[in-house]
Parts: C-alpha cells; structure tokens; sequence
C-alpha cells in the first residue's frame, strides 16, 4: 500500500502556466517532506522541501505548500517553463532519524508545452 | 559541489551471475542509502548505513547484500541475479539531518 499518494499521474502546462502537484500522506511520524525532480536516465535532484512547523516555503518559482491537519502537501511551479518537463516525486521521512528511508509518492510526469 | 559518486555507471549480466554496485558519498556524509527503480516506477528502498551500521532495511532480497566501510563508502553485492533485478540503483548520502542527496545510479541489465 503507497504511503505517500501523489496526483495527477500525468501533467500538461502550457509554457508560463502554473504546475500543481499534489501529496498525501498516512504516516503521522513524517516530518520532513522533500520534492525531487528526476530526468530520464538520472538521478533524483532534491528541489525543495519542506517541515511541518511551517505551512508555506518558496524557493524561486517553486513553491511548497503543507496542511499538517490534512496531511496533505503540494507543489507549485510557477511560470513553468519546457525545461521543467521531467518526472516529479514528492517523498516523506522521519527527518530527525538519520538513516530513516524516503517513502515517495508514484511520480507525476510534467510536460511543459512551448 | 561534490555529489554521490557511483559507480559502474552501466553492468550487464548474465542471470545467476553475480554483480557489485559502489556508492562513494558527499564528503563528510555518515548516512548512505540504497534504492531501486524500475521502469516508470519510484524508488524503493532497499537498506541504509549510519555510521557504518545498518540503519533501516526495506525489501532487499536476500540475495542482496550491503556494507558501508570505514571511510563512508558503500557497496551493494548482489548475487544469483535474475532477470527481474534489472533496474536503476540509486545510491544517496545524508550528513546533518536526513536530508538525501542521489548519485547519478548504476543501470543494471540482466540478460
């Protein structure tokens, strides 16, 4: 059972358009929620992440935004832009306990159209 | 920035054959993690070291096994391989906070 559900599968924007991605979490020990952008063939690239004890963090064009009560947490990509166009995967840990695995979400494939 | 190293960056293999995958981490890392991805899929976790010991473990096969050595880097032997093994393996590093960064991977192929 995923422990971290992640929508919409798939994304199209339009070039300056804004990209929305959305998390959900069970597990009430994760506090510290990171997004990873990862290109075909590479590694995850940690992006932005977030903690519990703030609602909103903007790093750019990039905006994380967290709803402790919801256990909910989404992705902003604001002005997107075709080089944005990779796979995201949002993901949850215990961010205190070092060598706590990251549970990620299923991915969210974001295409950016000129 | 120095980033995770690993490598090979490509193996192939024969089925029962047996292959080892290096993590060298972020100096000044004590924390390295393994994870496995297959196509169109996230990352699972497989097994992590914090200071030379086993940390977490997720499902590793037992045909697999890790160790991380006394200077942090880590290797992931992998025995008796079938075809099912082939897939991206990810190695990250975390120091201060479990904040984990990802090498480039080793892609696995088994013929």
């Amino acid at each position: 059972q995923q422990q971290v559900k992640q929508s919409p599968q798939s994304l199209i924007v339009q070039k300056g358009g804004i990209s929305i991605i959305n998390c959900a979490y069970e597990n009430t020990a994760f506090d510290y929620f990171p997004w990873y952008q990862q290109f075909p063939g590479k590694g995850p690239a940690l992006l932005i992440a977030i903690r519990p004890d703030v609602s909103e963090k903007k790093e750019g064009r990039f905006t994380i935004s967290f709803n402790k009560s919801a256990k909910q947490f989404s992705l902003h990509i604001m002005d997107s832009q075709p080089g944005d166009s990779a796979t995201y995967f949002c993901a949850a840990t215990d961010g205190e306990t070092s060598g706590s695995r990251l549970t990620f979400g299923e991915g969210t494939q974001l295409t950016v159209n000129p | 920035a120095a980033g995770v190293i690993q490598s090979p960056r490509h193996l192939i293999k024969e089925k029962r054959e047996t292959a080892t995958l290096k993590c060298y981490p972020i100096p000044r890392h004590d924390t390295v993690y393994w994870y496995q991805q297959g196509p169109g899929q996230d990352p699972q976790f497989l097994i992590s070291f914090y200071e030379k010991m086993q940390s977490d473990k997720g499902s590793i096969p037992d045909r697999f096994s890790a160790q991380q050595f006394s200077d942090y880097h880590s290797e992931l032997n992998m025995s008796s391989l079938e075809l099912g093994d082939s897939a991206l393996y990810f190695c990250a590093s975390s120091g201060i906070k479990n904040i984990q960064y990802f090498g480039a991977g080793t892609r696995l192929s088994v013929l």
